[in-house]
């Protein structure tokens, strides 16, 4: 695709279940950057994969949160057993292996944890 | 860590007015890079600078990287009703990875 496509666009789940969001980069972009933006609030750092070196998982809130990227392009974010104040918007963004280079960000999945 | 800190954290004007939000650092960036985030959609990139000192002009948008690479500043000239949204700096962390300021929420009224 022309763009970083994330999907669910919105997910609505109750409090406990697991719940799985999907990235499919820009073809060719080797880094890709998951991020969460509660409400009106900057970009909080969730994880970075850099094309076959080991992913950046400095920015997992809890163990309960996981990432995987298969085959170096499609991403998915797990989070388990799903707490309210997991609610929030998460991003995607993919970049070429270039310093300096632009982040092409997806439109988000807003997770609304009942 | 490296954190970037932007200020302030909301402002609201009226159309035709200057404004300048700010981008600081305790830490060196090679470069830093300015986004626009308007509602429900993600973040687009507006410029990137490189160079400590360097200022680039986008129509009414003048950024300013310091000379120490530390600190940025986005200048906006007669705020505009479509110039409304969420201001993000952003630059290259130590592993590679983009680290992005919480940003600048900016409403212009008519």
């Amino acid at each position: 695709g022309a763009g970083v496509s994330q999907s669910p666009s919105n997910k609505v789940t109750e409090k406990g279940k697991d719940v799985e969001l999907r990235c499919d980069p820009i073809s060719g972009h080797t880094a890709l950057y998951w991020y969460r933006q509660s409400l009106g609030q900057g970009l909080e750092f969730l994880i970075y994969f850099q094309g076959n070196s080991a992913p950046d998982k400095s920015g997992l809130p809890s163990d309960r949160f996981s990432a995987e990227r298969t085959g170096g392009s499609v991403s998915t974010l797990t989070i388990q057993r799903t707490q309210q104040e997991d609610s929030a918007v998460y991003l995607c963004a993919s970049s070429s292996q270039w310093v300096n280079t632009e982040a092409f960000f997806g439109q988000g999945t807003r997770l609304t944890v009942v | 860590t490296q954190l970037l800190e932007q200020s302030p954290q909301f402002l609201s004007i009226q159309e035709g007015e200057n404004l300048t939000v700010y981008c600081n650092s305790s830490s060196v960036f090679s470069s830093l890079q300015w986004y626009r985030q308007e509602p429900g959609e993600g973040p687009v990139l507006l410029v990137t600078v490189v160079t400590g000192g360097e200022v680039k002009k986008l129509k009414r948008l003048t950024f300013q990287f310091g000379d120490a690479r530390k600190d940025s500043s986005l200048h906006i000239t007669a705020a505009q009703t479509g110039d409304t949204g969420l201001y993000l700096c952003a630059g290259v962390g130590s592993q590679g990875n983009l680290i992005f300021g919480k940003g600048t929420k900016l409403s212009v009224k008519p």
